[in-house]
């Protein structure tokens, strides 16, 4: 089947230790995303890619960086993960950046910084 | 300005009984409004999508929502609730915003079925 893949599923890494999360998609999608969800609240977009376009929204800190190499992968990294930083992060992909085009979401990793 | 509100945080029925989940929007566009699902742990599903076509969508596990432009609004609905409903629901408004394409989403409501 068709769908979006998300390893590690639970990522646990060191207040300041980097750290890249990974995303894989076999639906030939031209755009993923990359969203942070936090307990009980809606997901927040990172940033996303329209083929290999990076666009990043304005309120994302530098600290997280992406990285899109081919049109199957995308990876997040988080330079220097601060404890606040703890939390779900989804990816999605869609066929296109219009707005009719519904998101496919992994299954999400969930990140624990100690 | 794009928005969207989805009026209640938590949604308490019976099971059998019916669900009505409450969004309003804001879009100075046409939009294009989603409803999703999530379960504990998972990611998010789609259930259903309204994009100008017929007003009333009809989704998967028995939902259906309506658009009303008068109202500003897209709830959702199921006639009977089954416990595998228990989950949280986000309404998401996807428009045109200064020449680019915003997707925005509620806060989200949580489900939860009482035996």
């Amino acid at each position: 089947d068709a769908m979006v893949i998300q390893n590690p599923r639970y990522q646990v890494t060191q207040f300041g230790k980097p750290v890249t999360l990974s995303c894989s998609q076999t639906l030939n999608h031209n755009v993923m995303y990359w969203y942070q969800q936090k307990s009980s609240q809606a997901p927040k977009l990172l940033f996303h890619y329209y083929d290999k376009d990076f666009n990043n929204e304005a309120d994302t800190p530098d600290n997280f960086q992406s990285r899109r190499p081919n049109t199957s992968f995308c990876f997040l990294d988080i330079r220097s993960p601060g404890l606040g930083d703890a939390a779900m992060y989804l990816c999605a992909t869609s066929r296109g950046a219009g707005t009719t085009y519904e998101q496919y979401f992994g299954p999400g990793t969930r990140l624990t910084v100690t | 300005a794009q928005s969207v509100t989805q009026l209640d945080s938590h949604v308490s029925v019976s099971e059998g009984t019916p669900v009505l989940l409450r969004c309003n929007y804001s879009s100075s566009y046409s939009p294009s409004l989603f409803w999703y699902v999530q379960h504990p742990n998972k990611g998010l599903q789609l259930l259903l999508k309204y994009t100008s076509a017929a007003t009333l969508v009809k989704g998967i596990n028995g939902f259906e929502a309506e658009f009303k432009k008068s109202e500003t609004s897209f709830h959702l609905t199921k006639p009977s609730a089954h416990m595998s409903d228990a989950a949280e629901y986000f309404c998401v408004v996807s428009g045109m915003d200064s020449s680019a394409s915003k997707i925005i989403f509620g806060s989200g409501t949580r489900l939860s079925i009482r035996p």
